[in-house]
C-alpha cells in the first residue's frame, strides 16, 4: 500500500524568502510523484512531476523538487516566494494504477 | 484546449436524496477519475473510468457510483445522501498512456456539494 506524509500542515514564510515543503512517501513498488497546488475555491493544478530520469525536476512558477529514493522523499522548493504563492500544496504518488494517493496538504502563507 | 469542466459548481441537497455530478474531460482524454475532498479525510480516490469501463475503485460504499459515456464524459451518482457526503468532488482526466507522459491528471474546478 502507498502512503504520503506531508510533515508540515502550515508553513508561513516572508515574501522573497526561500521555502521548502516536505513530502515523504511509502511504497513497496516504484512510484511516480507529483506536486499539485490548490488556490481557494479551485481545483488542483499540477506544479511538477517525477516519472523517471533526473532526480531534480523543475516545474511551473519557479518551483522545483528533488526525488530522493533512499530517503523516500520528494521535497518541493522555491528560492524566492511571492504573495501569489499563497495556497495549499499537495504531494501525491501513483503506482501502476491510474489513481493518486495524496498527502494531507501544506498550507503555504506568504507574509508581505 | 479547453480544460476539464464540471457541472454544477455548487449544489445543496437534503439527507436521503440522490445527486448526479457531471464531468467533461479534456478533448482526447479517455480516462476520468473522481476524488472526494473533505477537511477531515483530505483527498480520496473514488473511482476511475476508461473507455466506458470502471478500471479502478477506491474504498467508498456502494452508494457512490459512476459511469462514462462514449464521448468520455463521466457522471458520478451518490444515492441516499448523508451529512458526511458534504465535500468538494473533483474530477480529473488523463490520456492514460505512459509513453506520452499521460500519467498526469488534469483537474476540474470541482463541484461543492452541501448536504443538509
Amino acid at each position: 500500500a502507498q502512503s504520503v506524509t506531508q510533515l508540515d500542515s502550515q508553513v508561513p514564510v516572508f515574501e522573497e524568502a526561500p521555502v521548502e515543503l516536505r513530502c515523504n512517501y511509502s511504497s513497496s513498488v516504484s512510484v511516480y510523484l507529483f506536486w499539485y497546488v490548490q488556490y481557494p475555491n479551485q481545483g488542483l493544478q499540477l506544479l511538477l512531476k517525477y516519472l523517471s530520469g533526473s532526480t531534480l525536476v523543475k516545474g511551473i512558477n519557479g518551483f522545483e523538487a528533488e526525488f530522493n529514493k533512499s530517503q523516500t522523499s520528494f521535497h518541493l522548493r522555491k528560492p524566492s516566494v511571492h504573495i501569489s504563492d499563497t495556497a495549499e500544496y499537495f504531494c501525491a504518488v501513483k503506482t501502476g494504477a491510474n489513481n493518486l494517493f495524496f498527502g494531507t496538504g501544506t498550507r503555504l502563507t506568504v507574509i508581505p | 484546449k479547453a480544460g476539464v469542466t464540471q457541472t454544477p459548481r455548487y449544489l445543496i441537497k437534503t439527507r436521503g436524496q440522490q445527486v448526479t455530478l457531471s464531468c467533461s474531460p479534456i478533448s482526447g482524454h479517455r480516462s476520468v477519475s473522481w476524488y472526494q475532498q473533505t477537511p477531515g479525510q483530505g483527498l480520496q480516490f473514488l473511482f476511475e473510468y476508461f473507455s466506458e469501463t470502471q478500471r479502478n475503485k477506491g474504498n467508498f460504499p456502494g452508494r457512490f457510483s459512476g459511469r462514462q459515456f462514449s464521448n468520455s464524459r463521466s457522471e458520478m451518482n451518490v444515492s441516499t445522501l448523508e451529512l458526511g457526503d458534504s465535500a468538494l468532488y473533483l474530477c480529473a482526466s488523463s490520456f492514460s498512456s505512459l509513453t506520452s507522459g499521460g500519467y498526469e491528471q488534469y483537474f476540474g474546478p470541482g463541484t461543492r456539494l452541501t448536504v443538509t
